[in-house]
């Protein structure tokens, strides 16, 4: 198993530039999550998936768009990307909270984005 | 808002000692969870509970629900524990069961 992958790596943009953060996950999980992070803040969510064919707003979800493309995958994508997009971003997964049944969340490795 | 709040933000601890980190939060829960972060970045959980305690080798995680406090314990630190440690919760109501996570605590266990 390998978990939860993300690619790239490391990727660096010019301002305006677009690109895609591709996330897969091999657990069979139903809910998918991107964050991001910065320097002295917690984690954010920028969108999420609660299960495959729906995708939902998080708390930072602006120049940001997401595609559940099955229940693998979910990728996240900067159509014009901003200085203020400099970040790492992590995609999670896990199985969905129902009733009082609680389940935890596994991340990816990040990608680390600086846009210039 | 609700918010997470951990404490302290920093600690620096001889090999050996015992540790504590605290996180506290403003409203009723259904989970929380406890999550490292290593120096290479990688995010591991650690933890998720919502009542008592949880033991695991030489960490425990406790929550206190009258409180709305929980503390992550290690017993016997190592160099190898050096990581930043996030506090999460998940509220009962709004931001539709997402976790909301805390800005971490980072510490570093000297040999």
């Amino acid at each position: 198993n390998a978990g939860v992958t993300q690619t790239p790596k490391f990727q660096v943009l010019k301002t305006g530039q677009s690109m895609t953060l591709q996330c897969a996950q091999d657990m069979n999980h139903n809910s998918m999550y991107w964050y991001r992070q910065d320097p002295g803040m917690g984690l954010r969510l920028i969108y999420y998936s609660a299960s495959e064919g729906t995708t939902d707003k998080g708390e930072v979800p602006n120049g940001y768009n997401v595609s559940r493309l099955n229940k693998r995958e979910f990728s996240l994508r900067l159509e014009s990307a901003a200085p203020s997009q400099t970040s790492v971003y992590f995609c999670a997964s896990s199985e969905r909270v129902r009733g009082g049944v609680l389940y935890e969340q596994y991340f990816g490795p990040g990608t680390r984005l600086t846009v210039t | 808002k609700n918010e997470v709040e951990q404490s302290p933000q920093n600690l620096t601890a001889q090999e050996g000692e015992f540790i504590t980190i605290n996180c506290s939060y403003s409203v009723g829960i259904s989970a929380l969870h406890w999550l490292q972060q290593h120096p290479g970045g990688g995010i591991v959980s650690l933890f998720m509970l919502s009542s008592g305690k949880k033991k695991h080798g030489r960490l425990i995680a406790t929550i206190n629900i009258q409180e709305k406090h929980s503390s992550l314990h290690i017993t016997a630190s190592h160099p190898r524990d050096s990581a930043v440690y996030i506090c999460a919760v998940r509220y009962f109501r709004g931001s539709q069961g997402n976790l909301i996570f805390g800005k971490g605590t980072k510490l570093s266990v000297k040999p």
